[in-house]
């Protein structure tokens, strides 16, 4: 699975839209890319993940570069719940008995300041 | 409700015991992970299994020991050969589609500190 880079820490002020980026340079055609988020002492919840178009849900919008060496997340009006770690994930599209899983590196910091 | 339940959610080890983490799920998921976290850190792989009766060790597994004997239910041990404990552990069951895409779901968490 190819590896990501994030910035260690990022901040932003609430109500404002944070851009969280990830660089995947390595990433083949049959990986997706999957953004999870971790609040202090929780587990990871999962944001969104998207293949090759951007992709929007309730809380959140992901836009791929057009060659996918990189992607970025959008929270559009941050808020201090969304303090958090976040990890940018590349893995490949996993069928049957696809062997591999899900790397957590140590993702972004967001600090969303009031 | 659906998800992910781990207990305790704090545990305290003493020198040379072995301690025992639950993780139970009730979202009918084949496979199921451990992981563990220290501070600053990301999340490393103990163990992971696919299916009942069977499971795999991770990046991490020396220390530690599972089993799966039911769907529900991977209880994790941290053995007296694990000299460095002290961690954040986290359970997680996963989901897969028909299009490859995966989903974790992941528990609270178990902080075990070492007394």
């Amino acid at each position: 699975d190819a590896k990501t880079t994030q910035p260690p820490s990022m901040d932003c002020a609430e109500g404002r839209a944070a851009n969280l980026p990830c660089n995947h340079s390595t990433i083949s055609g049959n990986e997706y890319v999957y953004w999870y988020r971790q609040i202090h002492s929780q587990g990871p919840q999962y944001i969104i993940h998207g293949l090759k178009n951007n992709e929007t849900n309730e809380m959140a919008s992901l836009i791929i570069t057009e060659d996918r060496k990189s992607s970025t997340l959008i929270l559009p009006h941050a808020t201090l719940r969304d303090t958090a770690v976040y990890y940018c994930i590349v893995r490949v599209a996993a069928y049957g008995g696809s062997q591999g899983n899900l790397i957590f590196g140590k993702g972004t910091k967001l600090s969303v300041k009031p | 409700d659906g998800g992910i339940t781990q207990s305790p959610k704090y545990l305290f080890r003493k020198e040379g015991q072995n301690v025992t983490l639950s993780c139970e799920q009730n979202l009918n998921h084949d496979a199921m992970y451990w992981y563990r976290q220290d501070p600053g850190q990301g999340l490393r792989l103990i163990y992971y299994s696919q299916i009942v009766n069977d499971f795999q060790k991770g990046d991490i597994a020396e220390g530690y020991s599972v089993s799966r004997e039911k769907k529900e239910s991977f209880p994790l041990t941290v053995t007296s050969a694990q000299k460095n404990p002290t961690a954040f552990y986290l359970c997680a069951s996963r989901s897969r589609t028909g299009t490859g895409f995966e989903k974790l779901f992941f528990g609270s968490g178990t902080q075990l500190s070492v007394l």
